[in-house]
Parts: C-alpha cells; structure tokens; sequence
C-alpha cells in the first residue's frame, strides 16, 4: 500500500530562519504531489502541486518544494519564515495510474515560528 | 460562492447512534473524499468516490459508510460499529485528474 511520510512531527524556529520539511512516499509509479498547509482554526489550503515538468515548484506565501523522483521526495522549503508561517503542514500524494486515484496525507509537521 | 460545504460544524451524539455528516459541492467535480484528522496522525482516508453511484474505501473505512446518489452530495455516516468516533472529519472534492482537492470547513463530532 502506498503511504506518504512526513519526517519530523513538530519543528519550531526563530523569524528569518529557513525551513525544510520532508516528505517521502512509496509509491513507484507516476505521481501527482501536493503541500497543504492548515493555519490555526482555518481549513486547508493548497500551497504548491506538481504534477509534470520543472522539479522545482513555487507555491504561494514564497514557498517552494523540489520533486527528486530517485528519492520519492518532495521536500517543502522556504528561505525565511514568518511568525504567520505556523500552521501545520501536510504532504499529499495522488496516484496517476491508479484509476481511482487515492489521495493520501502525510501524519503532518506541526511549524511554530517564534518572535 | 463555489466551495465545499459541510454541515454541521459541530455535532454531538449519544454513543451507540449513527450520526450522518453531510457534505455538498458546487464546483462540479467528480472526485470527493473523506478524511479523519487525529492528532499527530494526520489525514487518514475513509472513502472516496470518483462517479456518481460508486466508491471505495479508503484505509480506515471500518464502521462508516458513505452513499454517492448525486454529484453534489458525499454524505458521511458514522455508525455505532465505529468504536472511536469521536474526531474531525473533512470532505474535500477534486477534478479526477490532476486532481488539486478543495477542502470544507470541517466537522467536529463529539461522542459521548
């Protein structure tokens, strides 16, 4: 069964500090990948998809994720965070090949960005 | 407005009663879902369906189940046979491919 990992639970930094969560599925066909991100008491929202083309994606709020298909990876990034950044962040999969099309959620990265 | 709409916000039930949480959209999609949110385990699917009249479970489908009879509605009904219920469950909706999912609000159900 395909499953989606998220590697760190809970990651807390500083303003202006950089940031990068990681995401891994075990999925070996073609993919269409997703970072969701929920902020406290709102639903969620997409911040950047890859479906084919460049690796590199830019998402809204100066997120960006590199797609590296020998490592099943999708890791989000961004340069410099902001206090509004905490939220929770999830990786999403979905399975191109598959005619139903499963999308499945990491556990989720609980970001809290301090003063 | 188009979106998701799911109703209610929250809910509270007696243990042992089945509990049906609605879910509607408007923005045409084919494909809609269903998702439990747990602490620290983050989304886990229960069903979703891609055509009226059909669907799968997901990976914790036990003591649920869903009806798909227009391509509005995804109806959600949590049953007695569900032994934890209590929790946050999200609809979301998507194009079949490639397959961006808009999520509602949510609704908190509360056994007790």
């Amino acid at each position: 069964a395909q499953s989606v990992s998220q590697h760190n639970h809970h990651v807390i930094l500083s303003e202006a500090a950089s940031l990068e969560l990681g995401c891994n599925y075990s999925y070996g066909g073609t993919v269409n990948l997703f970072w969701y991100v929920q902020y406290p008491g709102q639903h969620l929202q997409l911040l950047l998809k890859y479906f084919s083309g460049d690796p590199l994606v830019k998402g809204i709020k100066g997120f960006e994720a590199e797609f590296i298909k020998s490592k099943f990876s999708f890791n989000l990034r961004k340069p410099s965070v902001q206090w509004s950044d905490t939220a929770e962040y999830f990786c999403a999969v979905k399975q191109t090949t598959d005619s139903w099309g499963k999308l499945q959620f990491g556990a989720g990265t609980q970001v809290v960005v301090t003063p | 407005d188009g979106g998701i709409t799911q109703s209610p916000k929250y809910l509270f039930r007696k243990e042992g009663q089945n509990v049906t949480l609605s879910c509607e959209q408007n923005l045409n999609h084919d494909a809609m879902y269903w998702y439990r949110q747990d602490p620290g385990q983050g989304l886990r699917l229960i069903y979703y369906s891609q055509i009226v009249n059909d669907f799968q479970k997901g990976d914790i489908a036990e003591g649920y189940s869903v009806s798909r009879e227009k391509k509005e509605s995804f109806p959600l009904t949590v049953t007695s046979a569900q032994k934890n219920p209590t929790a946050f469950y999200l609809c979301a909706s998507s194009v079949l491919y490639p397959g961006e999912a808009f999520f509602g609000q949510g609704t908190r159900l509360t056994v007790v």
